[in-house]
């Protein structure tokens, strides 16, 4: 079990640039999450789909765009990286029966120039 | 504006003592609280929660207390180890998926 992984673990981007960040979960869970954690600040829900084939916009959603391809896939888009984007972000999961108690992948920690 | 408020950024404690982290929030309407921990370079783990209905809940060296009146949760770690040497997030939602969270306390626990 592999639980929640992401890919890539390190970008740097130039301002401009687009890209997509995945992740996967290989826990059966409903509900998938991005997070972006910036120094000094705890973690703030950019988007999330709680159900495949659904996503809703959390507290940050600005510049970003959101796909949940599968059950199992959430990935997050980039579509024009702004030096305020320079952030880690973090993919998480959960199951309806305890959809507070979200499970992370390792993160991925992205740097626009 | 901060509705899940940690005031304190650092904390140090003997290894074998307790450790007691503290959480502030604001919206009434949470109803379900969470700890995670995190290590550098890995994503948060869960570690324990608590629902409003509740004022305690136990899991082995790990207690939280939930003051609703105060609006204040506290996580207590007994006995401390050097491996829960962390940051330990505070997050707390209102039955809805997104969690907030607080911006953490480092707790480093030395021997």
């Amino acid at each position: 079990n592999a639980g929640v992984t992401q890919t890539p673990k390190f970008q740097v981007l130039k301002t401009g640039q687009s890209m997509t960040l995945q992740c996967a979960q290989d826990m059966n869970h409903n509900s998938m999450y991005w997070y972006r954690q910036d120094p000094g600040m705890g973690l703030r829900l950019i988007y999330y789909s709680a159900s495949e084939g659904t996503t809703d916009k959390g507290e940050v959603p600005n510049g970003y765009n959101v796909s949940r391809l599968n059950k199992r896939e959430f990935s997050l888009r980039l579509e024009s990286a702004a030096p305020s984007q320079t952030s880690v972000y973090f993919c998480a999961s959960s199951d309806w029966s305890s959809y507070n108690e979200q499970f992370f992948g390792p993160g991925t920690r992205l740097t626009v120039l | 504006d901060q509705q899940v408020k940690q005031n304190s950024p650092s904390l140090s404690v003997q290894e074998g003592r307790i450790s007691i982290l503290n959480c502030d929030y604001t919206n009434s309407m949470f109803d379900y609280f969470l700890w995670y921990k995190k290590y550098p370079a890995e994503g948060p783990t869960f570690l324990i929660s608590i629902s409003s209905i509740k004022d305690k809940n136990e899991d082995g060296r790990f207690t939280v207390f939930l003051n609703k009146s105060a609006k204040h949760l506290s996580l207590h770690i007994v006995p401390s180890q050097p491996g829960d040497s962390a940051v330990y997030f505070c997050a707390a939602s209102n039955s809805g998926y997104a969690l907030n969270f607080g911006k953490g306390t480092s707790l480093l626990v030395t021997p």
